[in-house]
């Protein structure tokens, strides 16, 4: 059974410029989450999807991230424009309605914005 | 507001030994779940074993296992027989119940496997 995917698994792009990851969560999760890991703040959940829908973005820095979710397989995370500051490794992790379940986590993308 | 404290930030053990990860948490809750997470320098981050609080078995997966002690809020992981492919950065989480995604992290334990 396949994980998480995720891509790409790394980025580099030039600050101001358009960057979207993308997510595909395990064959029959209904619940999908993005994460955001840096050095200083650690593991920060950016936003979380339940049956395709958006349950909580508070976590989401500013209006330059946006995330969609346009069916059960498939989500993006879009960061316009980047900034240096954005540099981190972004996590996409599913879990499913069963209640002790963990989440389970992709294995990241690495973002670098210069 | 629930909190989860690792106080370890390094350990280090040698080959095929036995060591102990600490976790404790604060809580007011009485159902709730907790995890350990393994993030090796991949960084990919990896359910290692998970524990319901109501629960009173001590979880075990292969060569991990918790010691959970509910009144004591303490949520420890054990690796037995440890091999070079157990370092790596290893979290706990908590959830509660009533919440069906919200995880609380603690800072992580750095975990050294001496050869």
């Amino acid at each position: 059974d396949a994980g998480v995917i995720q891509s790409p698994r790394h980025e580099v792009t030039e600050m101001g410029q358009e960057v979207t990851l993308r997510c595909k969560p395990i064959s029959g999760h209904n619940s999908l989450f993005w994460y955001r890991q840096t050095m200083m703040r650690g593991l920060e959940l950016l936003i979380y999807f339940n049956n395709n829908v958006p349950i909580d973005d508070s976590g989401m820095p500013e209006d330059r991230f946006s995330a969609k979710m346009p069916n059960a397989s498939f989500s993006t995370l879009k960061i316009q424009p980047s900034e240096p500051r954005d540099s981190a490794v972004y996590f996409c992790a599913s879990s499913t309605r069963r209640v002790a379940g963990g989440q389970y986590f992709g294995p990241g993308t690495r973002l670098l914005v210069l | 507001a629930q909190t989860v404290t690792q106080s370890q930030p390094e350990m280090s053990v040698q080959e095929a030994e036995t060591v102990t990860l600490s976790c404790t948490y604060d809580t007011s809750e009485s159902d709730y779940y907790l995890f350990w997470y393994k993030q090796p320098p991949s960084r990919q981050m990896i359910l290692v074993i998970r524990q319901e609080a109501y629960k009173q078995q001590n979880a075990t997966e292969n060569r991990f296992s918790v010691n959970f002690q509910k009144a004591a809020k303490s949520f420890s992981l054990k690796i037995s027989d440890s091999q070079l492919g157990d370092a790596a950065m290893y979290f706990c989480a908590y959830r509660s119940a009533l919440s069906n995604y919200q995880l609380i992290w603690g800072a992580g334990t750095k975990l050294i496997i001496k050869p």
